[in-house]
């Protein structure tokens, strides 16, 4: 596609339901990345995909949350029991090779509310 | 621990003045720095970046930026600001890894007053 698409674009969930939120990269990207983003917070890393294979998972803020990469193209972030201090706005990027200087191509979020 | 500080959390300028946003980083080793914007109701997207060479960069819309080494920072500058400017700007660094996984300051909301 033209940009990096994520959905859904907001998402309201109750305290201990499931969530999924998609991204998807731009077509040819191999390196994709999640990124949290807090109230008055800058970005967090989470997690980062270079192929199917995610090489650093460090920023899983537990092990409810977990990530997966399909045919190298398609991610889905997935938070189990959501809890209140998940409420977020969930960024996804991209970017055509893994390089330490390039350029990332963002998503416009997924703002997460968890009541 | 590895860390990226930006010390201007908000800022507030009349159009014509002059920007500088701070960014400090804490790593010994190589860097590579970037500053990304997100305007209003838009993306986040690539303002600048310093990989090697000429440690003043220049970005789009007038931005540049330079990275001291001795003092762990990468400064953000622009001479006069527009009401355009209007966004939110965040300092990154690669922090020698050979991977784009970049670690985010937190950001510094920029307010220009018509």
């Amino acid at each position: 596609g033209a940009g990096v698409s994520q959905s859904p674009s907001n998402k309201v969930t109750e305290k201990g339901k499931d969530v999924e939120l998609r991204c998807d990269p731009i077509s040819g990207h191999t390196a994709l990345y999640w990124y949290r983003q807090s109230l008055g917070q800058g970005l967090e890393f989470l997690i980062y995909f270079q192929g199917n294979s995610a090489p650093d998972k460090s920023g899983l803020p537990s092990d409810r949350f977990s990530a997966e990469r399909t045919g190298g193209s398609v991610s889905t972030l997935t938070i189990q029991r959501t809890q209140q201090e998940d409420s977020a706005v969930y960024l996804c990027a991209s970017s055509l090779y893994n390089l330490p200087n390039e350029k990332l191509f963002f998503g416009s979020g997924t703002q997460l509310s968890v009541l | 621990a590895q860390s990226v500080s930006q010390h201007n959390h908000h800022v507030i300028l009349s159009e014509a003045a002059s920007l500088e946003l701070g960014c400090n980083y804490s790593y010994g080793g190589t860097v590579n720095l970037f500053w990304y914007v997100q305007y209003p109701g838009q993306h986040l997207q690539l303002l600048l970046k310093y990989f090697s060479g000429d440690p003043l960069v220049k970005g789009i819309k007038g931005f540049e930026a330079e990275f001291i080494k001795s003092k762990f920072s990468f400064n953000l500058r622009k001479p006069s600001v527009q009401w355009s400017d209007t966004a939110e700007y965040f300092c990154a660094v690669n922090l020698g890894t050979n991977t784009g996984k970049l670690i985010f300051g937190q950001g510094t909301t920029l307010q220009v007053k018509p």
